[in-house]
């Protein structure tokens, strides 16, 4: 068990326009979800951390209002990026821990690629 | 400040030799993982260690905690190409809330 999804994989928007990416725990309730972003050739970047029903912590230097974050659900996170712009293009991955773990364990999503036009 | 350094950053090698992956910090985890990520994929999660001293093996890879849980390492016996990826450790700081601190990340290449 343990599986987390996104959607979608990948995605190709004009300037301007509002992106929306899906984190999914398949098999499992996800007490917690985390937002990643990473450049090629570095490690994770961590951009916020999500419980369901209440709002997400946002790291430092991370825009809450250009990276709007919902926890609905157990099972569903979603991130927009609004007014996407060139230099948001990059690889974000979510992640979620289950209520069962005690170590702080991770699942990852397969990632989705963000290419701003 | 980087808490938690992983060394080497790149490493490139020919079929069947070993190599050993470090990461060092100078905060005590409560755990400490090691994930192995492939390029346009998410990390895959291959260990978790919580005790100082914990030696875990999984096939060819021997993860090992540092004693007062500062330091992890992994170790490959003849690696594969297969093996090829971007090994990451990440820890819980303890008394943290739980947020995974990640290591840069092992770059390694394994050559037939």
């Amino acid at each position: 068990g343990a599986v987390v999804s996104q959607h979608p994989s990948w995605v190709i928007c004009k300037s301007g326009t509002s992106v929306k990416i899906e984190c999914r725990s398949l098999d499992f309730q996800a007490t917690t979800m985390f937002w990643y972003r990473q450049f090629p050739k570095q490690s994770l970047m961590l951009m916020a951390t999500s419980n369901e029903g209440s709002k997400a912590t946002y790291e430092q230097g991370v825009e809450k209002d250009k990276f709007l974050i919902n926890h609905a659900s157990l099972t569903l996170s979603t991130l927009t990026v609004t007014s996407a712009h060139p230099e948001d293009s990059s690889f974000y991955i979510c992640s979620a821990t289950r209520g069962a773990s005690t170590y702080n364990e991770q699942f990852f999503g397969p990632g989705t690629r963000l290419t701003v036009l | 400040t980087q808490l938690l350094e992983q060394s080497p950053q790149f490493l490139s090698i020919q079929e069947g030799e070993n190599l050993t992956v470090y990461c060092n910090s100078s905060s005590v985890f409560s755990s400490l993982q090691w994930y192995r990520q492939e390029p346009g994929e998410g990390p895959v999660l291959l260990v978790t260690v919580v005790t100082g001293g914990e030696v875990k093996k999984l096939k060819r890879l021997t993860f090992q905690f540092g004693d007062a849980r500062k330091d992890s390492s992994l170790h490959i016996t003849a690696a594969q190409p297969g093996d090829t990826g971007l090994y990451l450790c990440a820890g819980a700081i303890e008394g943290s809330q739980g947020n995974l601190i990640f290591g840069k990340g092992t770059k390694l290449s394994v050559k037939p």
